[in-house]
């Protein structure tokens, strides 16, 4: 139980064109999930808080209007990167907070975005 | 806020020699801890956590970490590695109530035959 997907597992796109990367919890309902980011070789960093059926919330530096964040229904959260660029190549790994009560969390297998 | 500190970046260790990561947590509060595991160019997989109840906790594959209220530390231990445990190993905290996960800057442990 508590399996979430992530995909595409790596995407390669061009400077200026938007991604997006789909986050589903299997068996279980989240009502929210989170999106971080990994350099390479570095830790992750949480990005935002996805809610279902709210604006997402978003860490001092992250901006919103790059990154947006949609957490449609129970099992499904989004993230679009606009106007890609070199730069936000990275990492991108969700995770989704379990339906019993307490904080823990589910991870991803992580999305590897490439932009060139 | 809770944050977590790894003070080891690198860790050599050879073949069937024990080890110990060491992760150091801040907070203020209670706080969840847990120990996940990442592979070359693959997610994160959990080791182990700790949410309250018995301050040690073990996972499958021989790994150890205990809650140490008192030093608010939660280091990782083995007593014996092997070469498959070669891989970036990352501390992370967590408020009860909700919120995400602060993570450590991870600590590479390398194991040599």
């Amino acid at each position: 139980g508590a399996v979430v997907s992530q995909h595409p597992s790596w995407v390669i796109c061009k400077s200026g064109t938007s991604v997006k990367i789909e986050c589903r919890s299997l068996d279980f309902q989240a009502t929210t999930m989170f999106w971080y980011r990994q350099f390479p070789k570095q830790s992750l960093m949480l990005m935002a808080t996805s809610n279902e059926g709210s604006k997402a919330t978003y860490e001092q530096g992250v901006e919103k209007d790059k990154f947006l964040i949609n957490h449609a229904s129970l099992t499904l959260s989004t993230l679009t990167v606009t106007s890609a660029h070199p730069e936000d190549s990275s990492f991108y790994i969700c995770s989704a907070r379990g339906d019993r009560g307490y904080n823990e969390q589910f991870f991803g297998p992580g999305t590897r975005l490439t932009v060139l | 806020a809770q944050s977590v500190t790894q003070l080891d970046s690198q860790v050599p260790v050879f073949e069937e020699a024990p080890v110990e990561l060491r992760c150091n947590y801040s907070s203020s509060v209670s706080v969840y801890l847990f120990w996940y595991v990442q592979y070359p160019n693959q997610g994160l997989q959990l080791l182990l956590k700790y949410l309250s109840g018995s301050t040690l906790v073990e996972s499958i594959n021989g790994f150890e970490a205990e809650f140490n209220k008192s030093q608010t530390s939660f280091h990782l231990r083995k007593p014996s590695v092997h070469i498959s445990d070669t891989a970036e190993y990352f501390c992370a905290v967590s408020a009860p109530q909700g919120g995400g996960y602060n993570f450590g800057a991870g600590t590479r442990l390398a194991v040599h035959p």
